[in-house]
Order: structure tokens, then C-alpha cells, then sequence
């Protein structure tokens, strides 16, 4: 297995523009998570789907990101529009139920200058 | 809501001491996850444990859940260079709720 795939791997936009990340997890994993982390605050839970679903988007810092999951193998996070304060790098993690350990990413490292 | 520390935030030690790592939760959790994320890297996770007072070990690793299932422990013997990275736990609540600790920086000189 390939293990959760990300791409971009890096991404350098302008304040302003939209930016949209992706994520396939591992097939057959049902739980599927969005990780903001910086130096400053650490890891931050986003959002988390349970069989496509969101279940708890209480992380998402405000209506600038949204996340979609439209089936089991991709997921999308979206930042429209950017600022650098969303300069981070964003992880994708799946598990196979919604309380075990979790499989991450390899992350998309974001600058918004 | 749910809070996860840790302590230390860092830790440097000399190749072949011990080192541990301790977390503990303002909420009584239902399980418990480490991680590690080597410098540039993502987090692996390592293990979870699950039942009140439960210990498991990797090798060196020895990982420990307390009796009330609020704090854990990671215990490393013998330090070697490839143990260098942060070490996270994840604190799972029975509200289902995630929050990882801010991690522990671990360097090992050698």
C-alpha cells in the first residue's frame, strides 16, 4: 500500500488566491483527518470524516476553509482566500475506524506570501 | 474542552541514557496514542493503548497508561541516534474528541 498520498507536497501562493490541497487515503480506512501545524500551536485538528461524513469540523479556523469528501478515496481542503497567517503545513491521516491510530500523510507544506 | 501536556517540552540526552516522556489529560480518556515525527518528517504513530493501568513495549519503547486514564507515560532505554525527533500523544476523549499534546523535542548526543 501506498499509505495516504498528499499533493501538493508544496505549495507558494499570493495573499488572496485560493488554494485546495488533496488527500487519498489508505483504501479501506473509513476515518479520514485534516492537521494544521506550526511552531507556534503544534498540531491542530481540523476536521475529521467518519465513512465520508464530517463529523467534527469544531477545529476549521473559520469559513475561509472548507473540506469536502465526496467518497472514499479523496478528500479536498480549501482555503479561499488565503492569508499568511494559514502559512503551515497541512497533514492528511486516515484509520481504519474512527478511534484507532492514525496513518499521516507526508503534508503539504503551505506559504502564503 | 480537553487539554493534553507533556513534559519535558525538551529533552537532550547522551546516547545510551534513558529517557521518558510524560502526558497528561484534563479529561478521563478512552484511549491513548503516541506518535513520533522525526525532524522534516510526519508523525508515525507508534501505539495505542486502551485499558486502565495497561503497559506495552517495542523494543527499548515501554508505554504505560495510568490507572486513572488521564495520564501516560514513554519510557525509552538506552537512547540511541535514531530515536531523535518529537514524541506526541493524542488523548482520545469519550466525547470522541482528539487533542494532541504539544510534544516532546528529544535529542540524543552521541
Amino acid at each position: 500500500d501506498a499509505g495516504v498520498i498528499q499533493s501538493p507536497r508544496h505549495e507558494v501562493t499570493e495573499m488572496g488566491q485560493e488554494v485546495t490541497l488533496r488527500c487519498k487515503p489508505i483504501s479501506g480506512h473509513n476515518s479520514l483527518f485534516w492537521y494544521r501545524q506550526t511552531m507556534m500551536r503544534g498540531l491542530e485538528l481540523l476536521i475529521y470524516f467518519n465513512n465520508n461524513v464530517p463529523i467534527d469540523d469544531s477545529g476549521m479556523p473559520e469559513d475561509r476553509f472548507s473540506a469536502k469528501m465526496p467518497n472514499a478515496s479523496f478528500s479536498t481542503l480549501k482555503i479561499q482566500p488565503s492569508e499568511p497567517r494559514d502559512s503551515a503545513v497541512y497533514f492528511c491521516a486516515s484509520s481504519f475506524e474512527q478511534l484507532q491510530g492514525a496513518f499521516f500523510g507526508q503534508g503539504t507544506r503551505l506559504t502564503v506570501v | 474542552g480537553q487539554q493534553v501536556m507533556q513534559i519535558p517540552q525538551y529533552q537532550h540526552v547522551q546516547e545510551g541514557e534513558d529517557f521518558t516522556t510524560y502526558c497528561n489529560s484534563s479529561t478521563t480518556l478512552s484511549n491513548i496514542q503516541w506518535y513520533k515525527q522525526r525532524p522534516g518528517g510526519h508523525p508515525v504513530f507508534l501505539i495505542q493503548l486502551v485499558k486502565s493501568g495497561e503497559v506495552k513495549k517495542q523494543k527499548r519503547l515501554t508505554f504505560q497508561f495510568g490507572e486513572a486514564k488521564k495520564n501516560s507515560s514513554l519510557h525509552i532505554t538506552a537512547t540511541q541516534t535514531t530515536d531523535v525527533g518529537t514524541y506526541f500523544c493524542a488523548g482520545v476523549d469519550y466525547g470522541q474528541n482528539f487533542v494532541f499534546g504539544p510534544g516532546t523535542r528529544l535529542s540524543v548526543l552521541p
